[in-house]
C-alpha cells in the first residue's frame, strides 16, 4: 500500500529538548516536504526537499533542521522546541517537482511545554 | 510573496444543494494549483491539479476550474460524505518549489 508514515502520532516535550520526528515514504517519490498547520493559519511550507541531498526553506523554516540522506526518508528536527512550535505536522511526498497528487501522512500533533 | 484566498470560510448545504466553493491567487507565475480534502484529525487527500487557465477536472460530485486569477470547486449535488475542509494550494514557477496552502473551506452537508 501506497503511504508516508509519520512518527510519532503525538509528542508532548518540554522546551529545549531537541526532538525528531521522522518520516518515510515508500511510493520511490523525488519530493517531499514538512508542513505545519494551524487554526487561522492553515498549512505552511516548513521545508521541502525535491532529491537527495536537495533540500530549500519554505514559508516558515525558523528553528527547523531536515535532512534527505536517503530518498524514501525525510526527517524533521528540532534542536531546541519552543512552545510555539506547538502544532500539527505533515509530512507529503509526491512523484515529480510540480508537486502533483501529494500523499500526507497521518500528522504529528507536537506540544512543547 | 505567493498569496491564496479561500472563501467562504465555512458552508452549510442541504444534501443535494449545489454549491462552489473560490480560491482566489497571487502567484509570480503558476506552475500548479491543487485542490485537496482534509477530514477531521487526518491529512489532506489529493483531489485535483490544474496548470492553465480554462482547464477543468471532475471527480464524481466535484468539478474543479481555473482561470487567471482564482479557481472554483463545483459541489453537485452533495451528500453527508462530502463533508470536510477543501484546502487550495498554488505553486510557483519562480525558480523554487515550494506551495503555498489558503486556509481552507469547511463545508459540512446536512442529510
Amino acid at each position: 500500500e501506497a503511504q508516508v508514515t509519520q512518527n510519532p502520532r503525538y509528542l508532548i516535550t518540554v522546551t529545549g529538548k531537541k526532538l525528531t520526528v521522522t518520516c518515510s515514504q515508500n511510493m520511490n517519490h523525488e519530493y517531499m516536504s514538512w508542513y505545519r498547520q494551524d487554526p487561522g493559519l492553515g498549512l505552511r511550507q516548513i521545508y521541502y526537499s525535491m532529491n537527495v541531498e536537495v533540500t530549500d526553506k519554505g514559508d516558515v523554516p525558523e528553528g527547523y533542521k531536515v535532512s534527505r540522506k536517503e530518498k524514501r526518508n525525510f526527517p524533521l528536527i528540532l534542536e531546541s522546541p519552543s512552545p510555539n512550535q506547538t502544532s500539527l505536522y505533515f509530512c507529503a511526498s509526491s512523484p515529480g517537482t510540480v508537486n502533483t497528487e501529494a500523499f500526507f501522512g497521518q500528522g504529528t500533533r507536537l506540544t512543547v511545554v | 510573496e505567493d498569496q491564496v484566498t479561500q472563501s467562504p470560510e465555512a458552508l452549510r448545504l442541504q444534501e443535494g444543494e449545489s454549491s462552489s466553493l473560490n480560491c482566489s491567487y497571487t502567484v509570480s507565475g503558476l506552475r500548479g494549483l491543487f485542490w485537496y480534502r482534509q477530514d477531521p484529525g487526518k491529512g489532506p487527500e489529493f483531489l485535483f491539479t490544474l496548470y492553465s487557465a480554462g482547464e477543468e477536472k471532475e471527480k464524481e460530485r466535484l468539478k474543479a476550474t481555473l482561470t487567471k486569477k482564482e479557481s472554483f470547486l463545483h459541489i453537485t449535488a452533495p451528500k453527508p460524505e462530502d463533508s470536510a475542509t477543501y484546502l487550495c494550494a498554488v505553486q510557483s514557477r519562480e525558480g523554487y518549489q515550494k506551495v503555498t496552502f489558503g486556509t481552507g473551506t469547511k463545508l459540512q452537508v446536512i442529510p
